[in-house]
């Protein structure tokens, strides 16, 4: 079945550690995003990319880096410069403009 | 600020009744899409409507679309147990740079079908 896999879903980050997102795709989708979403709220755009080797800082990139070596992979890097980073964070693909996006499961990120 | 606003925030109803969820926006799109999200998962796309349509149908969902209102409305018809979710509405207003499309997304609202 095609579809977005996100991985772990829970993760948990300890003070001053980078932690990595996993975020793989088999439906052959050029685009990628990723999303940060807190309780009570929306989604918030925080990396996308267009094509691979190529990707572009959203609303609230400060304290994440992303790559996109292969089209069918995203990763999103919580560094340790991101204070608050407790949330869901989803990825989501689409085939271009104007489309819908479809959804991982998402990543359950906590401090300990 | 958020462009999509739902309303109402929660929403509670028995089985078998109708849903309605409203959605207003702040500057012109493209189109709007409403989205779906059990607890704990991702967002499923249920329907989209351009700028230049009035009404869309999708099984039991109706969604309308007043672009002189900005405002977008979402019908659950017969409501199930399994409706229970949050709702979404996204609007695509921009290119984003390199291409593709950026949704901003509204708060959602949290709908509890009861037996």
């Amino acid at each position: 079945d095609g579809g977005i896999t996100q991985s772990p879903k829970y993760l948990f980050r300890k003070e001053g550690q980078n932690v990595t997102l996993s975020c793989e795709q088999n439906l052959n989708h050029d685009a990628m995003y990723w999303y940060r979403q807190d309780p009570g709220q929306g989604l918030r755009l925080i990396y996308y990319s267009q094509i691979v080797n190529d990707f572009q800082k959203g609303d609230i990139a400060e304290g994440y880096s992303v790559s996109r070596e292969k089209k069918e992979s995203f990763p999103l890097t919580v560094t340790s410069a991101q204070k608050n980073p407790t949330a869901f964070y989803l990825c989501a693909s689409s085939w271009g403009v104007r489309q819908p996006q479809h959804f991982g499961d998402g990543t359950r990120l906590s401090i300990l | 600020s958020q462009q999509g606003e739902e309303d109402p925030q929660a929403l509670s109803i028995q089985e078998g009744e109708n849903a309605t969820m409203n959605c207003s926006y702040k500057t012109s799109i493209n189109n709007l899409q409403w989205y779906r999200q059990n607890s704990g998962r991702g967002l499923v796309h249920l329907i989209l409507i351009r700028s230049n349509e009035r009404e869309k149908h999708s099984g039991r969902l109706r969604v309308t679309l007043d672009t002189s209102k900005k405002s977008s409305s979402l019908l659950i018809t017969a409501s199930r147990a399994a409706d229970t979710a949050s709702y979404f509405c996204a609007t695509d207003s921009s290119i984003l740079t390199g291409g593709g499309n950026k949704l901003t997304f509204g708060t959602g609202t949290q709908l509890k079908v009861e037996l």
